[in-house]
């Protein structure tokens, strides 16, 4: 079982929509995680960044970490074509490595 | 500022030739990173250093990888004995400090024929 599982897709929705896009991982140990946009042939860019359990909000994008459940979500609001791409999911725990999801890619349909 | 930047773009070599990947983190980060992301798979961690010493190298998949950080700055990546699985993405990332912000270069898209 990988460390940290997530849902490839893909994932096509019409302009306008939310969207929720999620991963859960097994290693208790993980404390920060993080939400990855990786354009096509682009290096994946920091998106949000979430320590322990909770939510976090930037914009239009909303982060949540479950830790009980071992759920991490992303919600985009009014989701633009723009926001076409593919997210990865990302945990770390202290200064070991970050561990990715295999990413989900997303379409938003105009 | 300038990001983190990576030459070449596009590497296409040859079964058993040898490559090299080079990586400029952003000016002042410390820590840099590789990784290797296969189609369709998220990045893979490979090897990791603070300033020139390689704090932690246990994702390089065997002998034939290498990497190396002379001066704390730029990293060069080496694959000796290239095989077709090693085709990939290749990533370098940097960070000032902690491994939870991590900022990507664009790759080094590798294809061995």
């Amino acid at each position: 079982q990988k460390e940290v599982e997530q849902d490839p897709g893909p994932l096509s929705v019409p302009e306008g929509a939310i969207v929720s896009l999620n991963c859960t991982y097994s290693n208790s140990a993980f404390q920060y995680f993080m939400w990855y946009r990786q354009y096509s042939r682009k290096g994946p860019e920091l998106l949000m960044y979430t320590y322990s359990s909770g939510n976090k909000e930037d914009g239009r994008f909303t982060a949540q970490v479950d830790k009980s459940s071992k759920y991490i979500s992303l919600f985009i609001r009014d989701s633009q074509p723009s926001d076409s791409a593919t997210y990865l999911c990302a945990s770390i725990s202290g200064n070991t490595p970050l561990v990715f999801g295999k990413g989900t890619r997303l379409s938003v349909i105009a | 500022g300038a990001g983190v930047s990576q030459t070449p773009s596009n590497k296409v070599t040859e079964k058993g030739k040898y490559v090299e990947l080079r990586c400029d983190p952003i000016s002042g980060h410390t820590a840099l990173y590789w990784y290797r992301q296969s189609l369709g798979q998220g990045p893979e961690f490979l090897i990791y250093f603070q300033g020139t010493g390689a704090a932690d190298d246990s994702g390089l998949p065997n002998d034939r990888f290498f990497a190396v950080r002379p001066e704390g700055s730029v990293s060069t990546l080496k694959i000796q004995r290239t095989e077709r699985g090693d085709s990939a993405v290749y990533l370098c990332a940097s960070s000032s400090g902690g491994a939870d912000t991590q900022y990507f270069g664009p790759g080094t898209r590798l294809t061995v024929l």
